[in-house]
């Protein structure tokens, strides 16, 4: 199976809000990470955590990580249609000589009802 | 503006073809990295660079080149491609010791 699995599709209504969810393989991630990529666009970081944390929270976002359970979240709070996009949840493995691998998941597109 | 610049933004070549994808990065960082983005598939890594050495190349067919002259500049040069090759190749930088990687916008690739 894949290292990183995400839901395909979230759709959700303006104003309420969004919650997409990501599973991990590897145990010895360092760090993990949930990037947007709008249309046409490249890849942008939107925030990540660190494996020793449970949460963290940035504005409208609140990462939740339950490293037990290799279980990472991404909360958007108050939803706009500008937040609609593709959602792709990352691990990081150090991969030597000081470069890390990131390893991605197929991304969740999601869309904003208004 | 991620300071990662990729060119070209979108690319078409005929399978005889031999174009190279730029890509440069003003953030002072020392790894690089080439990504391949296809439709319904997860991001595939395909090569990294740590000051300008090649660290990993996870099993590209030949017709893709990396090139890095220096840690700010990384190029992909393409040569008789296949129509499966066609796909967004993104370009990424990260620091040595970092984890944060940062993004360029993409090359639309089409091959034809």
């Amino acid at each position: 199976g894949e290292d990183v699995e995400q839901s395909l599709f979230l759709s959700v209504r303006e104003g309420d809000s969004s919650v997409i969810n990501c599973t991990y393989t590897d145990s010895s991630s360092t760090y993990l990470y949930w990037y947007k990529q709008e249309p046409g666009a490249g890849l942008q970081l939107l925030t990540y955590i660190f494996s020793n944390m449970d949460m963290k929270q940035d504005q409208r976002l609140t990462v939740l990580l339950n490293k037990k359970d290799k279980h990472l979240s991404l909360r958007i709070a108050d939803t706009q249609t500008g937040d609609s996009a593709i959602y792709f949840c990352a691990e990081s493995i150090a991969s030597g000589a000081g470069s890390y691998q990131l390893t991605f998941g197929k991304g969740t597109k999601l869309s904003v009802i208004p | 503006e991620t300071g990662v610049t990729q060119t070209p933004r979108h690319l078409v070549m005929g399978m005889t073809n031999k174009k190279s994808l730029k890509c440069e990065q003003h953030l002072g960082h020392n790894a690089m990295y080439w990504y391949k983005q296809s439709a319904k598939k997860p991001l595939e890594l395909m090569f990294v660079y740590n000051f300008k050495e090649q660290t990993e190349n996870n099993s590209v067919p030949s017709r893709f080149s990396p090139e890095c002259p220096n840690s700010s500049h990384l190029f992909l040069h393409l040569h008789t491609l296949q129509p499966e090759d066609s796909a967004l190749y993104l370009c990424a930088s990260s620091q040595d010791h970092g984890t944060e990687a940062f993004f360029g916008q993409g090359t639309r690739l089409t091959v034809v």
